[in-house]
């Protein structure tokens, strides 16, 4: 497509609930990184794919996040047990490769909230 | 750990300039970029410096100085749709190259 799709743009989940959130990239673009943004904050880093290989998950905060990117393109972060505090937007970007002189083309995120 | 600091929020006039901060201390430089991010939107990318210096884009100029981790986003002629969250964030060479984000500076500008 012609930007980054992410889906839903709203989810609200009850606590305790998992969810799955789905980002599209930019067609042949190699990186792929997730971020959480709380409001009236920067982007947080969350994760980072390059093609179907994550090579950096440290900024995900517990083990009830998870990322996945099987085929190197769409990519799934699922949390599993939502709690209050996961309530946020969590915006896709991705580039087209990963050497780091690109720039990152950002979705318009997925506004989670838990209830 | 990376510290980037920019102001919380700035106000400005229709047609002036404007000058946003950054101040970065990052593990590591691989670039400073700047975004733009309306309310409810996606970050979007105006601007990126490796080198020292001034890029210059239309009404939007963005500074590097890489000894003194600082840079600024200028904006010339405000006009009202400026209203938004400016993002100052360093590409920083972990194994992701990832870019770490300042809060963000929300800018008004009013008639």
């Amino acid at each position: 497509g012609a930007g980054v799709s992410q889906s839903p743009r709203y989810k609200v989940a009850k606590r305790g609930q998992d969810v799955a959130l789905r980002c599209d990239p930019i067609s042949g673009h190699v990186s792929l990184f997730w971020y959480q943004q709380a409001l009236g904050q920067g982007p947080e880093f969350l994760t980072y794919f390059q093609n179907e290989a994550q090579l950096d998950k440290s900024g995900l905060p517990s083990d009830r996040f998870f990322a996945e990117r099987p085929e190197g393109s769409v990519s799934t972060l699922k949390i599993q047990r939502t709690q209050q505090e996961d309530s946020a937007v969590y915006l896709c970007a991705s580039s087209f490769d990963g050497s780091g002189n690109t720039e990152a083309f950002f979705g318009q995120g997925t506004r989670l909230t838990v209830v | 750990g990376q510290n980037i600091d920019q102001p919380t929020e700035m106000t400005a006039t229709e047609g002036a300039i404007v000058q946003i901060n950054c101040t970065y201390q990052t593990s590591g430089f691989n670039g400073l970029f700047w975004y733009q991010q309306h309310a409810g939107e996606a970050p979007t990318f105006l601007s990126y410096n490796v080198l020292d210096g001034l890029e210059e884009k239309g009404r939007f100029s963005s500074f590097l100085s890489r000894s003194k981790g600082y840079s600024y986003l200028l904006l010339k002629e405000l006009q009202m749709k400026d209203s938004a969250s400016y993002l100052c964030a360093v590409r920083v060479p972990t194994g992701a190259n990832n870019l770490f984000f300042g809060t963000g500076t929300r800018l008004t500008v009013i008639p």
